[in-house]
C-alpha cells in the first residue's frame, strides 16, 4: 500500500512565526487530506487538497501530485495552533481508507 | 448540518469484556470507516462500511467487528479486551465510498482498558 511520511517531526515556534509542514507519498493518490488534531483527539479537517493550491485565513496547502508531496503552510502561527498536525493519503484502489502520516506536533509558544 | 457524532466519548472495561462503539455519520454520508489510534502505532484503518456491506478491512484480528445499519448508522465492537486495545477509536464518514471522497471524523470514544 502507499506509504505516507512527515517530516518535520516536531516543530516549535515563537508566536507570529510561519511554518511549512511537509507530506511525502509513495505513490499516485486521488485523496490527500490534512487534518489538526485537537486537545481532546477530534481530527478536524483543514484541506481536501489531491491536487492544486488552496488557502483558507493563515493556511494553505499544495499538493504537487506529480511529485509526490504536500506542503502546509501556517503563517503568522498563533498559540492555538499548537497540536498536532497529520497529513492522510488515499488511492483509486483503497476505496475510504486513509494511510496517515505519522503527524507534525507543532508548539507554538507566546 | 450535524457533524460525524460517536458514543460513548469515555469507556473505561476490563480485560475479558467486550465493547461496543458507535458512530452515527453526517446527514446523507453512506460511507462509515473506522480507525484506532495508539501511541505506539499511530492512526490505522480498522474497516469501512457502505451499503450494511463490509468493504475493506484492515490488519486487525477477528476480535474486532462491525456492522452498518440501514440508516448508515455504524458500530464497532471489541470482544475479549486486551490492555493494548486501549486507544481513541475514530470514526469517519463520507458520501461514497469512493477514494476521492473527502473524510470527516467524530470526536472518538477513549477505550481505556484495565
Amino acid at each position: 500500500g502507499i506509504q505516507v511520511e512527515q517530516s518535520p517531526p516536531d516543530l516549535i515556534l515563537q508566536e507570529g512565526a510561519n511554518s511549512t509542514l511537509r507530506c511525502n507519498f509513495s505513490d499516485s493518490v486521488n485523496n490527500l487530506q490534512w487534518f489538526h488534531q485537537n486537545p481532546w483527539g477530534q481530527l478536524i479537517n483543514l484541506f481536501y487538497i489531491p491536487s492544486g493550491t488552496k488557502q483558507n485565513g493563515r493556511l494553505s496547502a499544495t499538493t504537487v501530485a506529480t511529485e509526490r508531496y504536500s506542503l502546509l503552510y501556517i503563517s503568522s502561527s498563533q498559540t492555538t495552533d499548537s497540536g498536532v498536525y497529520f497529513c492522510a493519503a488515499a488511492q483509486e484502489t483503497s476505496g475510504s481508507r486513509l494511510t496517515f502520516g505519522e503527524g507534525t506536533q507543532l508548539t507554538v509558544n507566546p | 448540518k450535524a457533524g460525524v457524532t460517536q458514543t460513548p466519548r469515555y469507556l473505561i472495561k476490563t480485560r475479558g469484556q467486550q465493547v461496543t462503539l458507535s458512530c452515527s455519520p453526517i446527514s446523507g454520508h453512506r460511507s462509515v470507516s473506522w480507525y484506532q489510534q495508539t501511541p505506539g502505532q499511530g492512526l490505522q484503518f480498522l474497516f469501512e462500511y457502505f451499503s450494511e456491506t463490509q468493504r475493506n478491512k484492515g490488519n486487525f484480528p477477528g476480535r474486532f467487528s462491525g456492522r452498518q445499519f440501514s440508516n448508515s448508522r455504524s458500530e464497532m465492537n471489541v470482544s475479549t479486551l486486551e490492555l493494548g486495545d486501549s486507544a481513541l477509536y475514530l470514526c469517519a464518514s463520507s458520501r461514497a465510498p469512493q477514494s476521492y471522497n473527502e473524510q470527516f471524523f467524530g470526536p472518538g470514544t477513549r477505550l481505556t482498558v484495565l
